[in-house]
């Protein structure tokens, strides 16, 4: 079965701080990988994902994610975060019919 | 318009109470799942269905009972309320199972008094 864990439960940044959002999954085959932003309140939307090919995937609002197969990883970054980037960030891994999501990382970005 | 969505957007009851959560997409996408959110924010799937059929169906109490009329809505029964369900309630809708990206409600918060 798979799983996904996310490194840090609680960042916290102040605007222009570069960011980065550690995850790892573990499963045998192949996956694809995705990262949500839950803002306050609110559901839970699509950053980016990464199914094949260039394992640098560049998503919406500036952010980015790497893929690196040897670490089972995954990690989410930002070089300059916003006040308006504070929210819950979570990875999901799919394999086969299963769609995992990570315990997710909150966010809180100081102005 | 509003891909998923769910109703109520908020629901207060008291313990005991049978309630449903009503989900419908207009994506015409084929697999919906139900999903529960707790106070930490830790997301677990609670069911998913594809084609109207009951295809994950976690550890879930069986007070709890989701019902697909058809492939655009995935509503969610649940019998005699216990504190411990109150958390957000979200329902999402994909396209095949488990590799494609999914689209998610609004959520529903259930409080139970």
């Amino acid at each position: 079965a798979q799983s996904v864990s996310q490194h840090n439960h609680h960042v916290i940044l102040s605007e222009a701080a570069s960011l980065e959002l550690g995850c790892n999954y573990s499963y045998g085959g192949t996956v694809n990988l995705f990262w949500y932003v839950q803002y306050p309140g609110q559901h839970l939307q699509l950053l980016l994902k990464y199914f094949s090919g260039d394992p640098l995937v560049k998503g919406i609002k500036g952010f980015e994610a790497e893929f690196i197969k040897s670490k089972f990883s995954f990690n989410l970054r930002k070089p300059s975060v916003q006040w308006s980037d504070t929210a819950e960030y979570f990875c999901a891994v799919t394999g086969g019919q299963n769609f995992v999501f990570g315990p997710g990382t909150r966010l809180s970005v100081l102005p | 318009d509003t891909a998923v969505s769910q109703t109520p957007k908020y629901l207060v009851t008291q313990m005991g109470n049978d309630k449903s959560i009503k989900c419908e997409q207009n994506l015409g996408h084929d697999t919906m799942y139900w999903y529960k959110q707790d106070s930490k924010k830790f997301l677990k799937i609670m069911f998913s269905y594809n084609n109207k059929e009951l295809i994950i169906n976690e550890t879930v109490p069986n007070r709890f009972s989701p019902k697909s009329p058809d492939k655009a809505h995935l509503n969610l029964h649940i019998n005699s309320l216990e504190l411990g369900d109150s958390a957000v309630y979200f329902c999402a809708s994909s396209q095949g199972l488990g590799n494609q990206p999914q689209h998610f409600g609004d959520g529903t918060r259930l409080s139970i008094l």
